[in-house]
């Protein structure tokens, strides 16, 4: 069973561009989370994603914002990017939601600079 | 602030000793979670344990929670050179505010398994 792809893996944009970043789920996974981890505030819950509909949502401002496709692949876009957006982004698959054991990407690294 | 807080922060020892690892958190928590992360296979899920449980086990790796003292410990034993990574505990409450849980994440304790 393939395991969770992320896409690009790393990534170089400058201030005031827009990103988008790719992941898809392993098969039969419903539900897409995806993370910010910075090595200053860690690793951060960014949003959900099940069945399309985004289901949970983290503390982070609307310059983030993910869709979820029919066939559960999921895409998160960052507008008008800042420094302090660097990190690396991973997402994750799980078949009934964050809370239950999710299998985890390699990850996007962005660097903004 | 952090929901979970990971004691200590680095931790270094020999392989074939145990490991244990803390986690405290604020909260009312649904579940508990933790997870490994290494450069070489990014994070991977270890084990969930629930908040009416006490104990979990899973191969070398034994997790405990209490509730009333609201912390949960992560014991590796006969620690091995491949168990070098940074642990993280993840607590999932549930949430009425808007979202239906909360998943957060504390900072990670550094594990270092020398040979």
């Amino acid at each position: 069973k393939a395991g969770v792809t992320q896409t690009p893996r790393y990534l170089i944009k400058t201030r005031g561009q827009q990103v988008t970043l790719s992941c898809s789920p392993i098969s039969g996974h419903r539900s897409v989370s995806w993370y910010q981890q910075t090595p200053g505030q860690g690793l951060q819950f960014l949003f959900e994603y099940f069945s399309e509909t985004q289901r949970n949502k983290g503390n982070f401002p609307g310059r983030f914002s993910g869709r979820q496709f029919s066939n559960s692949r999921s895409e998160m876009n960052v507008s008008t990017l800042e420094l302090g957006d660097s990190a690396l982004y991973l997402c994750a698959s799980s078949l009934r939601g964050i809370g239950t054991e999710a299998f985890f990407g390699q990850g996007t690294r962005l660097t903004v600079v | 602030s952090q929901q979970g807080e990971e004691d200590p922060q680095a931790l270094s020892i020999q392989e074939g000793e145990n490991a244990t690892m803390n986690c405290s958190y604020k909260t009312s928590i649904n579940n508990l979670q933790w997870y490994r992360q290494n450069s070489g296979r990014g994070l991977v899920h270890l084990i969930l344990i629930r908040s009416n449980e006490r104990e979990k086990h899973s191969g070398r790796l034994r997790v405990t929670l209490d509730t009333s003292k609201k912390s949960s410990s992560l014991l590796i034993t006969a620690s091995r050179a491949a168990d070098t990574a940074s642990y993280f505990c993840a607590t999932v409450e549930f949430h009425s505010g808007g979202s239906n849980y909360k998943l957060t994440f504390g900072k990670g304790t550094l594990l270092t398994v020398n040979p």
